[in-house]
């Protein structure tokens, strides 16, 4: 079964920092592009980083600085290190992959989500 | 960046009705990079819809997609009972990939 399944949420105080991780099976992890999205509570989809096979990494506005997304081919793990975090960044966080080479394709399987709190 | 917005916010049908979803982007989109996902609560998003038009794995014929350039549309011909979820677009042409604000389908 093809699955990802994401771990590393917790809470922390504002200005701390986490490392969330998303462990890919049932799939050749190295073929896909890997995303992370995020969903506050009660709240909508945001997109917050994406790295392509090549390790190439792109990130919104909102969070560029202070997230960095990597990946381990080998260990078949994505994950991302989330640093300066405000209350604005608490949310559900989504492990997503993409499938390279394929344009049409989207975010085809997604993580069970861990939830990340920041409070004062 | 490119902005989504979904109409209605809210949608109250009845099993069997048809339901129509809209999604309007700010700026043109090409039809290979809109997709359709469907949420419920406590869950991840699934897939649905990609390229515009083509279901993913294992989504009923029920489902459908159509659209082209700022306007897109999610149609479910006949509802059934699982359906009743909430439903996001998405651009993923562009960096940033944004999503609409969601649409919820709920019972009447």
């Amino acid at each position: 079964e093809e699955q990802l399944v994401d771990s590393g949420g917790g809470s922390v105080q504002p200005g701390g920092s986490l490392r969330l991780a998303c462990a890919a099976s049932g799939f050749t992890f190295s073929n896909y592009d890997m995303h992370w999205v995020r969903q506050g509570s009660g709240k909508g989809l945001e997109w917050v980083s994406a790295i392509g096979t090549d390790g190439d990494a792109h990130y919104p506005g909102s969070v560029k600085g202070r997230f960095t997304i990597s990946r381990e081919n080998a260990n078949n793990s994505l994950y991302l290190q989330m640093n300066s975090l405000g209350a604005g960044d608490t949310a559900v966080y989504y492990c997503v992959r993409r499938r390279r080479g394929c344009p049409r394709c989207s975010f085809d399987i997604w993580g069970q989500g861990t939830m990340v709190t920041v409070y004062s | 960046e490119t902005v989504l917005t979904q109409s209605p916010g809210t949608l109250s049908l009845s099993p069997g009705e048809r339901a129509t979803l809209s999604c309007r982007a700010s700026q043109s989109v090409s039809s290979t990079y809109l997709a359709w996902y469907q949420q419920k609560p406590g869950q991840a998003p699934r897939l649905l819809i990609y390229g515009t038009s083509s279901r993913a794995t294992g989504i009923p014929d029920r489902f459908s997609g159509s659209g082209s350039g700022t306007d897109f549309t999610l149609t479910i011909s006949r509802l059934e009972p699982e359906d009743f979820a909430v439903y996001y677009c998405q651009q993923y042409g562009s960096s940033p990939y944004t999503f609409g604000q969601g649409t919820k389908l709920e019972i009447k």
